[in-house]
């Protein structure tokens, strides 16, 4: 099964708006609205961020968004902020032989 | 509240073998079922599979069959990954992640603090 695609890096400065897209196919990211979006901190666990494509945990800032398009999903953060500087991933939920499929990861700058 | 928390950090020669653990609290262990995912360093997330708290069945990724056993315990609330014939390209952190199939919720929460596993004679 292969990985779902993301852009190696992304930057942005401070205050700025960013996205993050995250592309697989049919069968995982366009089959399914179980896409979820994870930051990781250097050394760190990491952490959930948005689940089931569009959806903000409790705690988490509003800044963060997602969204989907056909094979695409996407994770959208405004108002750039220097703590937003990490790895982000996305996991899809597939219908392949296994039950889920991950991205290569993103790596944040912010300039 | 959920969490989840693994053991220490782990230096071992290769060939040896390594258990780790990862305690659930906060909730009924069976609530949750149990991902394991490898992050070599420097390298992304890589998932490995999961296993049924309810029933012990375990499912491995490609790549993660033989070497690699999952297993649990219900009476301390904590899953188990045994790596065997441990290879210098083991090194990593393993990570441990809830998440609940039976109540349709696809994602990933909570996670354990990592564990990282050298293997170097």
């Amino acid at each position: 099964q292969s990985a779902l695609t993301q852009p190696a890096s992304v930057s942005g400065s401070p205050g700025q708006s960013i996205t993050i897209s995250c592309t697989g196919t049919s069968s995982d990211v366009g089959g399914y609205n179980f896409v979820s979006w994870y930051q990781q901190h250097p050394g760190k666990a990491p952490k959930l961020m948005i689940y089931d494509v569009s959806n903000r945990p409790s705690g988490i800032s509003n800044r963060f968004s997602g969204s989907k398009s056909g094979n695409t999903a996407s994770l959208t953060i405004s108002g750039l902020q220097a703590e937003d500087e990490a790895d982000y991933y996305c996991i899809s939920y597939t219908s392949g032989n296994t039950p889920f499929v991950f991205g290569i990861g993103t790596k944040v700058t912010v300039l | 509240q959920v969490q989840l928390v693994q053991s220490g950090s782990e230096l071992k020669k290769p060939g040896a073998s390594v258990r780790i653990s990862c305690k659930a609290s906060g909730y009924m262990f069976t609530t949750y079922a149990i991902n394991w995912v490898r992050q070599a360093p420097g390298q992304g997330l890589e998932w490995m599979g999961w296993i049924n708290t309810n029933t012990g069945d375990p499912t491995y990724a490609q790549g993660f069959t033989g070497r690699f056993v999952f297993s649990w315990d219900t009476s301390v609330s904590t899953a188990y990954l045994q790596i065997s014939s441990l290879r210098p390209e083991d090194t990593a952190v393993y990570y441990c992640a809830g998440w609940r199939p039976a109540s349709m919720v696809f994602w990933f929460d909570p996670w354990g603090q990592g564990t990282l596993v050298t293997v170097s004679s």
